[in-house]
């Protein structure tokens, strides 16, 4: 089955850029998913790519995927102490109902 | 609209005890999902219903019934609680077109 990888934790200043990356396994993947966590609270989606899509830009939110590598990764620009939370990134392969998630990322602040 | 429900926000249960979690959305969604979430784990997909009437093994379904009561219900069932169990539960539900949409998690604590 697919696989999906993030490393667990990422720590950025207020107002740089952060990148988060994720690796999956199945070149058949068709949709790629960013989403958000915040504490105690359910996933939110932030964005998603087409597998026929290299980049995918949405306000302070850009996508990159790489499908040679199968590297997918969400830069958030001008990062925010409200952009604190766990970032999920997710991919859609075998069929709609198979959305296999990553481990998240935590992505803290500072201010 | 309340988007998705879920009840309750929080559990403990002794080892050996039973429950249902409730989960409910009023978005006409075709789709349902029951997640589990454990830490460095990310999300994994304990059941799925397709639509109404149909329910499908996800990834770790076993100690799990669930039944898709109507379009808008699905439950899940622990009938004896294991320490394994501890958690954090999502659902989620789907239109035939579009992303997944999260319910706030039930968190459970098997003692």
């Amino acid at each position: 089955g697919e696989d999906v990888e993030q490393s667990l934790f990422l720590s950025v200043r207020e107002g740089d850029s952060s990148v988060i990356n994720c690796t999956y396994t199945d070149s058949s993947s068709t949709y790629l998913y960013w989403y958000k966590q915040e504490p105690g609270a359910g996933l939110q989606l932030l964005t998603y790519i087409f597998s026929n899509m290299d980049m995918k830009q949405d306000q302070r939110l850009t996508v990159l995927l790489n499908k040679k590598d199968k590297h997918l990764s969400l830069r958030i620009a001008d990062t925010q102490t409200g952009d604190s939370a766990i970032y999920f990134c997710a991919v859609r392969s075998g069929g709609y109902q198979k959305v296999t998630f990553g481990t998240g990322t935590k992505l803290q602040v500072i201010p | 609209n309340a988007g998705v429900t879920q009840t309750p926000k929080f559990q403990v249960l002794k080892t050996g005890q039973s429950m249902t979690l409730q989960c409910a959305q009023d978005m006409n969604h075709n789709s349902m999902y029951w997640y589990r979430q454990d830490p460095g784990m990310g999300l994994r997909l304990i059941y799925y219903s397709a639509s109404e009437g149909t329910t499908d093994k996800g990834e770790v379904p076993n100690g799990y019934n669930v039944s898709r009561l109507n379009k808008r219900e699905f439950s899940l069932r622990l009938e004896s609680a294991a320490p394994s169990q501890t958690s954090v539960y999502f659902c989620a539900s789907r239109p035939l077109t579009d992303e997944q949409y999260f319910g706030p998690g039930t968190r459970l604590t098997v003692t």
